[in-house]
């Protein structure tokens, strides 16, 4: 079965400063990876996902996410936090054939002070 | 493009009451899926449909809950009796399994607390 941990539950940044959220995966092939980000009282929204190919994926917001298979891990970055990015972040993986069956991480809470 | 639409956004009601969740997943979508969101468990997922049939409702809690989708535009997710650890938010969501790119679009959910 595949599963998902972020261990950061909560992490506080100021704004400005660089900003990685940690992801570790458990399936048995290559995964679909993903990244979702939910404000206060909203759906989740896509920041940006991997499939196959180059293990550094650009998305939305100026986020981006490496792939690193030897240490199973999706985390996600962003140079420059900006006060907008206060939100919660869901890392999620994906079985090849059924790709938007997804299983979520526990989330990161983000806080930007200023 | 409206997105996924789910009613009511906020319902409250009490132990032992009926309470039925709606969805409108994006039109030409033809996977859907109902999660629960909580602080204890996080996001989880109850049950999904492929051109409206359910695949997999594994994850629906026990016999309370029941999940319908008549038709591509409706889904409902009921629970009878309701309980108080009933109360989360509640998820839908759909997607095009046509194009596999794995993104599904959420709508902003149903708040449901059981008194």
């Amino acid at each position: 079965a595949q599963s998902v941990t972020q261990p950061d539950i909560h992490i506080t940044v100021s704004e400005g400063a660089s900003l990685e959220l940690r992801c570790n995966y458990s399936y048995g092939a290559t995964p679909y990876l993903f990244w979702y980000v939910q404000s206060p009282g909203q759906g989740l929204q896509l920041l940006l996902k991997y499939f196959s190919g180059d293990t550094l994926v650009q998305g939305i917001k100026g986020f981006e996410a490496e792939f690193k298979r030897s240490q199973s891990s999706f985390n996600l970055r962003k140079p420059s936090v900006h006060w907008s990015d206060a939100a919660e972040y869901f890392c999620a993986v994906g079985a090849h054939g059924t790709a938007s069956k997804l299983t979520f991480g526990t989330g990161t809470r983000l806080q930007v002070t200023l | 493009d409206a997105g996924v639409i789910q009613s009511p956004r906020h319902e409250v009601t009490e132990m032992g009451q009926e309470v039925t969740l709606r969805c409108k997943p994006i039109s030409g979508h033809n996977s859907l899926f109902w999660y629960r969101q909580t602080m204890m468990r996080g996001l989880e997922l109850l049950i999904y449909f492929n051109n409206n049939v359910p695949i997999d409702d594994s994850g629906m809690p026990e016999d309370r809950f029941s999940a319908k989708m008549p038709n591509a535009s409706f889904s409902t997710l009921k629970i009878q009796p309701s309980e108080p650890r009933d109360s989360a938010v509640y998820f839908c969501a759909s997607s095009s399994q046509d194009t596999n790119t794995g993104e599904l679009f959420f709508g902003e959910g149903s708040r449901l607390t059981v008194l």
